[in-house]
């Protein structure tokens, strides 16, 4: 399996409160991706990373911002948590010169009081 | 990226194939097919993909019609632990990020 590894794994936070997620990778791919999975939606892109400090939004972006300043680590902030962001919030990563496989790391469930 | 349709949900004897089916009429020339499948709460796990041959590997087989409307996701021996959700992706290769975009897939369930 793919070195991916999320934490935390769940989390309880309150209305308001920033919330960063972080995943870290130790197979050196190049992209990494950040989505969300909630009842009757599958998963949902919000947002990716084609590189250090390159990055882009997917199409659930709005709440989140993220930041990757080295290879390895992706975190994903939410500056002030909302119960709609109540979710499982899954990281993928992918290297283009293999193939588009994405590997998903094991997910974080996060609930907003 | 091009759409598709899945049936919400399908059974399967184990030890039986199991054929998922795939609608994707809208797809470009150079488009592939990717399958996923998630068992409950984990995350995806890529399955196969393809462009326009049949392909098969440890996992499965995908089949994918010569006009390339639709493709095929086959389990040859289904098992109780290939009870999933599984998602057929259509994207371009390079690109773009390589973003997937996940639809509700087709809920598979093995029974004995």
């Amino acid at each position: 399996d793919a070195g991916i590894t999320q934490s935390p794994r769940h989390k309880v936070t309150e209305t308001g409160t920033p919330v960063t997620l972080r995943c870290h990778q130790t197979e050196n791919h190049r992209y990494m991706y950040w989505y969300r999975q909630d009842p009757g939606h599958g998963l949902r892109l919000i947002h990716y990373s084609y590189g250090v400090k390159d990055t882009d939004k997917g199409e659930v972006s709005d709440g989140y911002s993220v930041s990757r300043s080295k290879t390895e680590d992706f975190l994903l902030t939410l500056e002030s948590a909302t119960s709609s962001q109540t979710s499982v919030y899954f990281c993928a990563i992918s290297d283009s010169i293999v193939g588009n496989e994405q590997f998903f790391g094991p997910g974080t469930r996060l609930t907003v009081l | 990226d091009a759409k598709t349709t899945q049936p919400p949900s399908m059974d399967c004897a184990e030890g039986r194939a199991a054929n998922l089916p795939c609608n994707h009429s809208t797809i470009s020339g150079n488009e592939y097919v990717y399958w996923y499948r998630q068992i409950h709460s984990q995350g995806p796990q890529y399955i196969i993909h393809g462009l326009k041959n049949n392909e098969t590997n440890e996992m499965a087989s995908l089949i994918i019609t010569e006009d390339r409307k639709s493709s095929t996701l086959i389990l040859p021996h289904a098992t109780l632990r290939d009870t999933a959700v599984y998602y057929c992706i259509v994207r371009f290769s390079t690109g773009g990020g390589n973003k997937l975009t996940f639809g509700t897939g087709t809920q598979l369930k093995v029974e004995l």
